[in-house]
């Protein structure tokens, strides 16, 4: 089955700064590739996705970026703010199955 | 905006006791989803379930879990015998038939004595 690996598991950065967040995926059928954010205590909420057919896609501070090639996909958060801080969790997802296919996780801190 | 509903927030049991984990989807979706995810560890699928009848599961998923919709609101995870290893939040989601985006559940954290 499909294997996501997401690092690093930690980063901090100061307010202002990009953070980067990569992940990578074992199968090429995966062609849906959700992240989502998760504050101490609460769900985990999407931020953004991105389909396969595209190779970027943004909304505001936030950006993702997918090789299909090389299999792997990364968020990007430019101006990280306090309230950035969280729990950001890639994911994949086959079609016809619908599964979410998780990263470990990545614990960002943002510093004032 | 809609949301998805889990009770309890947090239970505590016995091991060996049967546990419900329920769920309230969002009204206008038609695929649930269990997943956990260990302390420390990442969000793991247990069970899909479309249109009253399990659609995938994992090698997670034995024969001492089982899932529900028992009316037309609510959707359970039943542990037959909770084990030790069995501690951990449990998610619920849901999503439409047309779109991929799952929405999650607050969680039920659940602890085995």
């Amino acid at each position: 089955g499909e294997n996501v690996e997401q690092h690093p598991s930690t980063l901090s950065v100061q307010e202002g700064d990009s953070a980067v967040i990569k992940c990578t995926y074992s199968d090429s059928a995966s062609n849906y590739f959700p992240w989502y954010k998760q504050e101490l205590g609460k769900r985990p909420q999407l931020i953004i996705d991105i389909r396969s057919n595209v190779g970027e896609k943004k909304d505001q501070r936030i950006a993702v970026t997918l090789n299909k090639t090389a299999k792997h996909f990364s968020l990007h958060i430019t101006e990280t703010q306090p309230e950035d801080s969280a729990v950001y969790f890639c994911a994949a997802s086959i079609p016809a199955l619908g599964r979410l296919y998780f990263g470990r996780g990545t614990q960002l801190t943002v510093w004032p | 905006e809609p949301e998805v509903t889990q009770t309890p927030s947090h239970q505590v049991t016995q091991m060996g006791q049967e546990v419900i984990l329920r769920c309230v989807p969002i009204s206008n979706h038609l695929y649930f989803y269990w997943y956990r995810q260990i302390l420390g560890q990442k969000v793991e699928f247990l069970v899909s379930f479309y249109n009253n009848e399990i659609s995938e599961k994992s090698e997670i998923f034995d024969d001492q879990f089982s899932v529900e919709r028992p009316d037309g609101s609510n959707f359970t995870l039943k542990i037959r015998s909770t084990k030790l290893e069995d501690s951990a939040m449990y998610f619920c989601a849901s999503r439409k038939d047309s779109q991929e985006t799952q929405y999650f559940g607050p969680g039920t954290r659940l602890l085995v004595l």
